[in-house]
């Protein structure tokens, strides 16, 4: 079975611009978590999905920060514009229902904003 | 405040040697899980195990055990006869309304 897929595993982008992180969830999971984690720290959520709707957001920094699921599988996360302090590495992870204690990660995208 | 602390930043070892990863939480719930996690350098986050808050049984999976003690609100990790191939970085999460994790343990097993 694939694991959880995201895209790109890395990306530098001068800061001001904008960038897009796509994920796939492993297939017929329901569930959809962006975390973000910063050098030296732990995965911070951003925003959890349950199917198309996003049910915890309260992470997300809203005036940069957009994300959606069409069609309850794929997933984008945008930062526009991005600030040198948006380096971190954003990682996807789905589980089969809303169990926190099955989820499974993606191999995140590293992102560097110069 | 729901708080996940792993106090020791890095551990380096000798392979063989035997390692314990520590871990304190804070949380106000009776009912809650526990989990660790491996961050290999390639950056996957890999599930170890989940411990939930009623169940203080110590477990053991190969080389790996964890021991639960509510009454100090800890969750340590020990790796016997640890590998080279155990260099990763540890993490201990909690969860609440999501997973809150630690800041993690580096651990470096050198041959």
């Amino acid at each position: 079975e694939a694991g959880v897929v995201q895209s790109p595993r890395y990306k530098i982008i001068e800061k001001k611009q904008p960038v897009a992180f796509w994920c796939n969830p492993i297939s017929g999971h329901n569930t959809l978590y962006w975390y973000r984690q910063n050098l030296g720290q732990g995965p911070e959520l951003l925003i959890r999905y349950e199917n198309e709707e996003a049910v915890d957001d309260s992470q997300l920094p809203k005036d940069r920060f957009s994300a959606e699921r069409l069609k309850g599988v794929d997933s984008t996360l945008k930062i526009q514009p991005a600030e040198l302090g948006d380096s971190a590495v954003y990682l996807c992870a789905s589980s089969p229902r809303d169990l926190l204690y099955e989820q499974y990660f993606g191999p995140g995208t590293r992102l560097t904003v110069t | 405040a729901q708080k996940v602390t792993q106090a020791q930043t890095e551990i380096s070892v000798v392979e063989k040697e035997d390692v314990t990863l520590d871990c304190v939480y804070e949380t106000r719930d009776t009912t809650y899980y526990l989990f660790w996690y491996k961050q290999p350098p390639s950056g996957e986050l890999v599930f170890l195990i989940r411990r939930n808050s009623f169940d203080e049984q110590n477990e053991i999976s190969g080389r790996y055990s964890w021991n639960f003690q509510k009454s100090t609100s800890s969750f340590n990790f020990t790796i016997t006869a640890s590998q080279v191939v155990d260099s990763a970085v540890y993490f201990c999460a909690l969860s609440e309304a999501r997973l809150i994790f630690g800041t993690g343990t580096r651990l470096q097993v050198f041959p």
